[in-house]
């Protein structure tokens, strides 16, 4: 079964360094989205991404974050400067089609960052 | 955005069926019901979605009442493995990138 892999699965990083998040996202979905999960917390969207454009990002997608789909296969997401706060489970997500026809989307497995 | 309203917890027996509740009171015509769930320590997995009709996967039903406003998910018999956090979301018919908005969703917890 196809799924979105997430790498890596965990990274520690000391506070202000950049990090990098990758994802390998189902091969033909279409949308694709960052999430995040602070320990205890809801899962809180960040950034959509279609046709090679941010198309909704929420508050929290500041100027520190940027994402992109360098090759056509992975899709990263960027933290430039990082912050105790940005301590989390990164989950990356894609989709298909519209929600009207496919309605799932798809996980991966998230990728823990630390920050100290 | 219209929003969903959810027990912060439920217990169930293992092998009986559980009832998880949705109440979603401002649901527009346009809005899909999606219910996701996140078992611990992982990502959220899809399980079932529906517009007016109810729904039957082979993980689980979608019961929507007649005026919208309130679903169940149905787990026909729950497991060890069922034990998570169930989300009911709403999302607009055709929403295109519009993305799915978590709440704090239901944490089920299954007892042998």
């Amino acid at each position: 079964e196809p799924e979105v892999t997430q790498t890596p699965s965990h990274q520690v990083t000391q506070m202000g360094q950049e990090v990098i998040l990758r994802c390998v996202p189902i091969s033909n979905h279409l949308y694709f989205y960052w999430y995040r999960q602070i320990l205890g917390q809801k899962v809180e969207f960040l950034v959509s991404f279609y046709n090679n454009e941010i198309s909704e990002k929420s508050e929290i997608f500041d100027d520190q974050f940027s994402v992109e789909r360098p090759d056509g296969s992975n899709f990263t997401l960027k933290i430039r400067s990082t912050k105790l706060e940005d301590s989390a489970m990164y989950f990356c997500a894609s989709r298909y089609g519209r929600i009207a026809n496919t309605g799932e989307l798809f996980f991966g497995e998230g990728s823990r960052l630390t920050v100290l | 955005d219209a929003k969903t309203t959810q027990p912060n917890s439920m217990e169930s027996n293992e092998e009986e069926p559980v009832h998880l509740p949705c109440n979603h009171s401002t649901i527009s015509g346009t809005d899909y019901i999606h219910w996701y769930r996140q078992l611990p320590s992982q990502g959220p997995e899809y399980v079932i979605h529906g517009l007016t009709s109810n729904v039957n996967n082979r993980m689980a039903s979608l019961a929507i009442a007649e005026d919208r406003k309130s679903s169940t998910l149905i787990l026909h018999r729950a497991t060890l493995r069922d034990a998570a956090v169930y989300y009911c979301i709403l999302s607009l018919l055709n929403s295109g990138n519009t993305p799915l908005v978590f709440g704090k969703g239901t944490r089920l917890s299954v007892i042998a």
